[in-house]
């Protein structure tokens, strides 16, 4: 497709499940990051990528969430042990390198709605 | 990093133009300006993205004086359909490396009424 997956769309769990979260880039992008948006808020930066390792992991809020991509295209969010805090929207976004800062701009996904119940 | 500010909300009218102001006093010398808008149960979608002075494309200006210690998104004669969050955000042209965390604020929730 033209722009950025993100399956599933919606995602209901229990608490204490184990959850991934799938992010189908653009083509051709390098980088891509991982937003957690709750309702009211802005979106919250968890974990961005260049190429196949995490650049900075920084935002990732416990050790129960981990992300990997592992071919420097799609990358998979793995969210351990479920808990109801965890009930966000959790948004992806690519960009064509990391010069996106400068001269570019971060293309979204329409998110992937997480509820923990 | 630096932070942004803008106002929570702004209301306006089909037809006028919108003006919506975003802090960045600590902005760093590398650091570009970045404006997204947000609609319901959508992504973030790119506005415009500028540096210095004046930037212009189809749907909004930017406006960034010399201190860059602020920034103005210009909405022409705004309609219905531009209801939406807007984000101020800035960042280096190297953000993609040790900056790589893009900081998102609350934004801006613009409503636009008939």
């Amino acid at each position: 497709g033209a722009g950025v997956s993100q399956t599933p769309s919606n995602k209901v769990t229990e608490k204490g499940k184990y959850v991934e979260l799938r992010c189908d880039p653009i083509s051709g992008h390098t980088a891509l990051y991982w937003y957690r948006q709750s309702l009211g808020q802005g979106p919250e930066f968890l974990i961005y990528f260049q190429g196949t390792g995490a650049a900075d992991d920084s935002g990732l809020p416990n050790d129960r969430f981990f992300a990997v991509r592992p071919e420097g295209s799609v990358s998979t969010l793995k969210i351990q042990r479920t808990e109801r805090g965890d009930s966000a929207v959790y948004l992806c976004a690519s960009s064509l390198n990391s010069l996106a800062g400068g001269s570019g701009e971060l293309f979204f996904g329409e998110g992937s709605r997480l509820t923990v119940l | 990093l630096a932070k942004t500010t803008q106002p929570i909300s702004m209301d306006s009218y089909e037809g006028q133009e919108v003006n919506i102001t975003c802090s960045h006093n600590n902005i760093a010398t590398n650091d570009y300006i970045t404006w997204y808008q947000q609609f319901p149960s959508q992504g973030p979608r790119f506005i415009i993205q500028g540096y210095k002075t004046k930037v212009t494309n189809e749907v909004a200006s930017l406006f960034i004086p010399a201190d860059r210690k602020s920034s103005t998104l210009s909405l022409p004669r705004v309609s219905l359909s531009d209801t939406a969050v807007y984000y101020c955000l800035v960042g280096g042209p190297n953000y993609g490396g040790s900056q790589g965390n893009l900081i998102f604020g609350k934004g801006t929730k613009l409503s636009v009424k008939p």
